[in-house]
């Protein structure tokens, strides 16, 4: 079993559906952070939760709405997202917030029509 | 503002050849870490290394071996022998202190060996 997984690996939707992303880790870490990897960019940082709380958001518009229900999951609700808001969506997590080594999940490939 | 270019968007080499994926960046702190992560085609990232910016030795593990030039601002990664299971995508990485709610990325080298 992976320390962080992701579901589903994909998805595809229309610009009218409200989705979700989830994010698990089990390696009893206290920070979490969901981060965006579009085709021939870098990374994106797009929100941290450490201990349950949101301490960065980093100008993501709001049809994005992350939830952290307890240190172990993470969520990543989508709703009338934009064609260009395919990536792929990573989930990541790290032992504390502002630890050096981050653990990465397998992501979820989004694709907006 | 900090920044990393990772100037070779994709590499090919053929199993056993060495390979060094360049890696420059720019910072204004006098302290911050360098990174490198592999993600394979699986889609997960995995940690390679870290290095602070006050120790410039260079590290070796295995057939992975990183060249840190503060002179250049360049943390350059060498796969020697390289083999099918090293096909990734390679990403170099700068934060400040160490803090990763700041980690910057560069854009990435795909690196395809073949057999």
């Amino acid at each position: 079993e992976t320390g962080v997984t992701q579901t589903p690996r994909h998805l595809v939707m229309g610009m009218t559906n409200k989705k979700s992303l989830k994010c698990e880790q089990h390696l009893g870490h206290n920070a979490m952070y969901w981060y965006k990897q579009s085709a021939k960019k870098p990374l994106e940082l797009m929100f941290v939760y450490s201990l349950e709380e949101r301490v960065e958001n980093n100008s993501v518009p709001s049809r994005f709405s992350p939830e952290c229900p307890n240190s172990s999951h993470l969520f990543l609700h989508l709703h009338t997202l934009q064609p260009e808001d395919s990536a792929l969506y990573l989930c990541a997590s790290s032992q504390t917030w502002g630890s050096e080594k981050l653990f990465f999940g397998s992501g979820t490939q989004l694709s907006v029509l | 503002a900090q920044k990393v270019t990772q100037a070779q968007t994709e590499i090919s080499v053929v199993e056993k050849e060495d390979v060094t994926l360049d890696c420059v960046y720019e910072t204004r702190d006098t302290t911050y870490y360098l990174f490198w992560y592999k993600q394979p085609p699986s889609g997960e990232l995995v940690f390679l290394i870290r290095r602070n910016s006050f120790d410039e030795q260079n590290e070796i593990s295995g057939r992975y071996s990183w060249n840190f030039q503060k002179s250049t601002s360049s943390f350059n990664f060498t796969i020697t022998a390289s083999q099918v299971v090293d096909s990734a995508v390679y990403f170099c990485a700068l934060s400040e202190a160490g803090n990763t709610d700041k980690l910057i990325f560069g854009t990435g080298t795909r690196l395809q060996v073949f057999p």
